[in-house]
């Protein structure tokens, strides 16, 4: 069975800090994905990332996959109050054969001023 | 505009009734889905579909049904025999199996 792990469940940070989050996964996968969730709201696609190594970045959110780690991380540079969200991490089971992705049970994040 | 439209935006209902839950895309997307999501948690996968008239069933189908008779329709049903049925289900597509795009979602509430 898949598991998907990320830590921090909760994160409080000052605005212009940075910090990570870690999505680790249980078995072999080579797609992975990170979503934005902001209360109340749909999934917003942030990263895709498809092989080992792969680095995606977008204004100051930065993402990263090591397949053979199993993990991925979130790294947030300088944080401003509008990335307070939850984020949350998925991996394809099938390894993007069938779209069965299995979900973190995401980050809350809370940036204060 | 090009998008996925879930309808209604919050539904009511009363224990031992089923409900129908509504997904539409015109993104022409093959694949869809359907997940559910409680406080607090991620997101579980209920069913999903590749393709018009076949649909599997995801970790966590008991109590619900679906039905793909169109590529841009994915219907979904929470029939009596869903024990926990209050929740937040989103609906999603994709091209192929890569990158799912999410509707916004119907918050479901049964008393």
């Amino acid at each position: 069975e898949l598991k998907v792990e990320q830590n921090p469940l909760f994160l409080s940070m000052q605005e212009g800090k940075n910090y990570t989050i870690y999505c680790n996964y249980s078995t072999t996968s080579d797609r992975l994905y990170w979503y934005r969730q902001d209360p109340g709201k749909s999934l917003e696609s942030l990263f895709v990332l498809l092989s080992n190594g792969a680095v995606k970045q977008e204004g100051r959110l930065m993402a990263s996959l090591d397949t053979k780690a199993r993990l991925s991380t979130l790294h947030i540079t300088a944080a401003v109050h509008d990335l307070s969200a939850t984020y949350f991490c998925a991996v394809d089971l099938y390894g993007g054969s069938q779209g069965n992705l299995i979900f973190g049970k995401g980050t809350k994040l809370s940036v204060k001023p | 505009d090009g998008g996925i439209t879930q309808s209604p935006k919050y539904l009511f209902r009363k224990e031992g009734q089923n409900v129908t839950l509504s997904c539409e895309q015109n993104l022409n997307h093959d694949a869809m889905y359907w997940y559910r999501q409680d406080p607090g948690q991620g997101l579980r996968l209920i069913y999903y579909s590749q393709i018009v008239n076949d649909f599997q069933k995801g970790d966590i189908a008991e109590g619900y049904s679906v039905s793909r008779e169109k590529k841009e329709s994915f219907p979904l049903t929470v029939t009596s025999a869903q024990k926990n049925p209050t929740a937040f289900y989103l609906c999603a597509s994709s091209f192929d199996t890569y990158e799912q795009y999410f509707g916004p979602g119907t918050r479901l509430t049964v008393t």
